[in-house]
């Protein structure tokens, strides 16, 4: 099984400021099959990245996916109010399908 | 636009089975994946399966002996039976939809399965 390890738990940052996330895979996962979701409190998560890199529908261009082999990065650029939200990434290759533990993004 | 909607029980006893149907409106089942996700109150997010629109399926290994599902093109349904349940079962279960398995790009809204004698 493929074990997604995100980091931080939680980032405190303000609007207007940068996000950076991060997701490390216990082994190489193709670019192809990673995916990044945003969940606010009592919603279904709702996808905002797939293969890495390409945005999904209505995503807006301030998010943008990076990485390869066993890193991976979700970079918010300029937070806005409705940005705050759980963050999970997911490979969907392999049979598991795991998703990570999720990093908190909050306002400081 | 196309909405799925979850519908089944919110409570089941221990050893019995969950059973849960989403429902497709909008849009056609054909042609895609649709899967079914949950999440323990509080925690992170377990895909449990994929069915494709044709009756082929992939279950996540830990939980592939307890679980099946099915299509049913003609209602724009399909359904998740996951048995044996116990209290480690107790989530919030999400069907979503997707062009390959596991990735939903169109999710429905969840409902709480509590087991619970």
């Amino acid at each position: 099984e493929i074990v997604l390890t995100q980091s931080p738990g939680t980032l405190s940052l303000s609007p207007g400021e940068r996000a950076t996330l991060s997701c490390r895979a216990s082994q190489s996962v193709s670019s192809n099959y990673l995916a990044w979701y945003q969940q606010k409190p009592g919603q279904a998560p709702r996808l905002l990245i797939y293969g890495t890199s390409s945005r999904a529908t209505g995503t807006p261009d301030r998010f943008s996916g990076s990485g390869s082999g066993t890193d991976f990065t979700l970079t918010i650029n300029r937070l806005e109010p409705e940005d705050f939200a759980v963050y999970y990434c997911q490979q969907y290759i392999k049979s598991t399908r795991t998703f990570g533990q999720g990093t908190k993004v909050e306002i400081k | 636009q196309v909405l799925l909607q979850v519908s089944g029980p919110g409570l089941v006893k221990p050893s019995e089975t969950l059973s849960l149907t989403c429902t497709v409106s909008g849009g056609s089942i054909s042609g895609y994946y649709w899967n079914w996700i949950r999440q323990p109150p509080g925690k992170g997010l377990e895909w449990i399966g994929s069915i494709y629109y044709s009756g082929s399926t992939d279950f996540t290994p830990s939980l592939s002996s307890r679980v099946t599902m099915s299509v049913d093109t003609s209602k724009n349904q399909f359904s998740l039976k996951l048995n044996s349940v116990t209290a480690a079962d107790t989530a919030v279960y999400y069907c979503g939809r997707s062009r390959v398995p596991g990735a939903p790009g169109l999710w429905g809204q969840g409902t709480l399965v509590t087991v619970s004698s």
